[in-house]
């Protein structure tokens, strides 16, 4: 019963490298989301779908690229990491009545 | 647009006593009303939500949240914490059943104390 997998869990970068945080979901959800998470700040969107191939932007797009080709797989993509992207990410499908299913999180540090 | 406030970032409270922590949200259209908790080096897990029917909510560990239009809130309570219940909590708010994303509050941590 995985629900929502994502990895890597932790991962450190140098500026200006660039990385993918994956993320993969078993439940058949159309809807899938990433966060980020901050301190004092909650979590805030940053890009979402709607289903395999339809993407849009969240409230803090900048930096961040994300494609759906499949239903299961939502990976989002650092094109050229900056240190404002040190952050904790977190990657969500959304189920029927609207309730998140989250994975564990990917703690990124980028020096 | 819609937005989540969460009045206390911090809550600390003694074991076995009640405990309330405050969410406000602004919207112009009906919304649909999320709380969420995270312990320590966890993801988040939903605690109850409000989509529609009776304004009175029960959640998982105990939690309730009464939602109430007129003043724009749905406060989370426990009438007794105990020590395992010190977690971060988060409001959430979507106007189209989640189905898109949600918005979140900016957290409330609580802190049960012995």
């Amino acid at each position: 019963n995985a629900g929502v997998t994502q990895t890597p869990k932790f991962q450190v970068l140098k500026t200006g490298q660039s990385m993918t945080l994956q993320c993969a979901q078993d439940m058949n959800h159309e809807y899938m989301s990433w966060y980020r998470q901050d301190p004092g700040m909650g979590l805030r969107l940053i890009h979402y779908s709607v289903g395999a191939g339809i993407t849009d932007q969240g409230e803090v797009p900048n930096g961040y690229n994300v494609s759906r080709s499949t239903t299961e797989d939502f990976p989002l993509r650092l094109l050229s990491a900056a240190p404002s992207q040190t952050s904790v990410y977190f990657c969500a499908s959304i189920g029927n009545t609207g309730e998140l299913f989250f994975g564990e999180g990917s703690r990124l540090t980028v020096l | 647009a819609q937005s989540v406030t969460q009045l206390d970032s911090q809550v600390p409270v003694f074991e076995e006593a009640p405990v309330e922590l405050r969410c406000n949200y602004s919207s112009s259209v009906s919304v649909y009303l999320f709380w969420y908790v995270q312990y320590p080096n966890q993801g988040l897990q939903l605690l109850l939500k409000y989509l529609s029917g009776s304004t009175l909510v029960k959640g998982i560990n105990g939690f309730e949240a009464e939602f109430n239009k007129s003043q724009t809130s749905f406060h989370l309570r426990k009438p007794s914490v105990h020590i395992s219940d010190t977690a971060e909590y988060f409001c959430a708010v979507s106007m189209d059943t989640g189905r898109r994303a949600l918005t979140f509050g900016s957290g409330t941590r609580l802190q049960v104390q012995p």
